[in-house]
């Protein structure tokens, strides 16, 4: 595997399900971001962790939960979601410290609340 | 407040150029990106300017004016394969990517 995957890449959930999203890249990267992209919007940083610490967190509702037990890995946790949090997932990653920051992205997970 | 402007829509012939603009205002700014995100797919890196000028890379070059807070993103020759939303972000003080909504480029025979 290379880059960043997701899993899955497809998600149907009911409003009082608890799912989890996976994120995993493979480039040696030590910052990584969930982001919440919505039909016409701007991509919305929802999480940000570096070196494994949560850095920014842009008051997003607790139903959305974040882990991330190394650099290599990263999840979402969802409960007791809303139909209005339906969207594609999408997980990134960068190396802190380099001055473009350039940031490398999943294929994302598309959520569908019912 | 942090702000990106980039048009929702552009329509464009094959073999043809396009200019697609964008308009950016960050608490400070560490530099600008563009990326390329085709239906259903990840985004994917373009370019990076964070000085003034032009950047050529290929078919696509992107140009760089800090002081008008503007950048555009240029695509010649273009292929159906060109066909896909072009996203516009300016990395603010904080090293964060303020994001536009981004445009979403037709490509017609």
């Amino acid at each position: 595997e290379t880059g960043v995957t997701q899993t899955p890449r497809h998600l149907v959930m009911g409003m009082t399900n608890k799912k989890s999203l996976k994120c995993e890249q493979h480039l040696g990267h030590n910052a990584m971001y969930w982001y919440k992209q919505s039909a016409k919007k701007p991509l919305e940083l929802m999480f940000v962790y570096n070196f494994k610490e949560q850095t920014e967190n842009n008051s997003v509702p607790s139903r959305f939960s974040p882990e991330c037990p190394n650099s290599s890995h990263l999840f979402l946790h969802l409960h007791t979601l809303q139909p209005e949090d339906s969207a594609l997932y999408l997980c990134a990653s960068s190396q802190e410290g380099e001055a473009s920051n350039e940031q490398f992205f999943g294929p994302g997970t598309r959520l569908t609340v019912l | 407040g942090q702000n990106i402007d980039q048009p929702t829509e552009m329509t464009a012939t094959e073999g043809a150029i396009v200019q697609i603009n964008c308009t950016y205002q960050t608490s400070g700014f560490n530099g600008l990106f563009w990326y390329q995100q085709h239906a259903g797919e990840a985004p994917t890196f373009l370019s990076y300017n964070v000085l003034d000028g032009l950047e050529e890379k290929g078919r696509f070059s992107s140009f760089l004016s800090r002081s008008k807070g503007y950048s555009y993103l240029l695509l010649k020759e273009l292929q159906m394969k060109d066909s896909a939303s072009y996203l516009c972000a300016a990395l603010d003080s904080n090293y964060q990517l303020i994001w536009g909504a981004g445009t979403k480029l037709i490509i017609k025979p």
